[in-house]
């Protein structure tokens, strides 16, 4: 069956630090790829989407690239800001189906 | 603007008393889906509905049953709560058309004493 491993949280870091967030995947087919990101209180919400190999998703200065090869889909952003500071799950969708598969989620703390 | 909405959004009940936790959609999805999130285990999925009337198991339906009479309105419910059912809730939908995003409620926290 599907599914997705992320790094174990809790990730604290200074504001302007560089950040990664590891997924990989298992799967059957040609899976999406997505991230999510859940601010303390609220739902999930889409931050970002690759649909095929060695595409890139990208928003709010976070970035993934879809890696056939490594089974991965890595998120990355630059310079974090405290704003930044959520849950971030990614999440696979396979065939023409709509259920999401999830992983664990990583708690994102950034400080001063 | 597009939204799902979930109500109650806090709800603390008794081992047993049945509940109802609903769901509705302003954006004509299709696919409804419920999921409990629980410390380490990320998003599990309860129920889904492909679209009016009907309705199939996700990954853990045991204890839950949801209904889909309108296109809008997925509720679900808890017949007989137990303590295991403590758990944060979030009802989800998307469009049945490619590879749509989904969107998801503010999410329910049940606590069941």
């Amino acid at each position: 069956g599907n599914s997705v491993t992320q790094m174990e949280g809790p990730v604290t870091l200074s504001e302007e630090a560089f950040l990664t967030i590891n997924c990989t995947y298992t799967a059957t087919g040609y899976p999406s790829l997505f991230w999510y990101v859940q601010y303390p209180g609220e739902g999930l919400q889409l931050l970002l989407k690759a649909t095929k190999a060695d595409d890139k998703g990208s928003n709010k200065g976070f970035e993934a690239t879809y890696r056939k090869e490594t089974t991965s889909f890595h998120l990355e952003k630059g310079s974090v800001q405290v704003s930044d500071s959520a849950v971030y799950f990614c999440a696979l969708r396979t065939g023409g189906g709509n259920k999401l598969t999830f992983g664990t989620g990583t708690q994102l703390k950034v400080e001063l | 603007e597009a939204q799902v909405t979930q109500n109650p959004r806090y709800l603390i009940t008794v081992t047993g008393k049945k509940l109802t936790v609903t769901c509705s959609q302003n954006m004509n999805h299709e696919y409804m889906s419920w999921y409990r999130q629980d410390p380490g285990l990320g998003l599990r999925q309860i129920y889904y509905s492909m679209n009016v009337e009907v309705t199939d198991k996700g990954d853990v339906p045991e204890g839950y049953k949801v209904s889909r009479k309108e296109k809008r309105n997925f509720p679900l419910i808890l017949e007989s709560p137990s303590p295991n059912q403590t758990s944060l809730y979030f009802c989800a939908s998307s469009s049945n058309r490619g590879d749509t995003e989904a969107f998801f409620g503010q999410g329910t926290r049940l606590t069941v004493v």
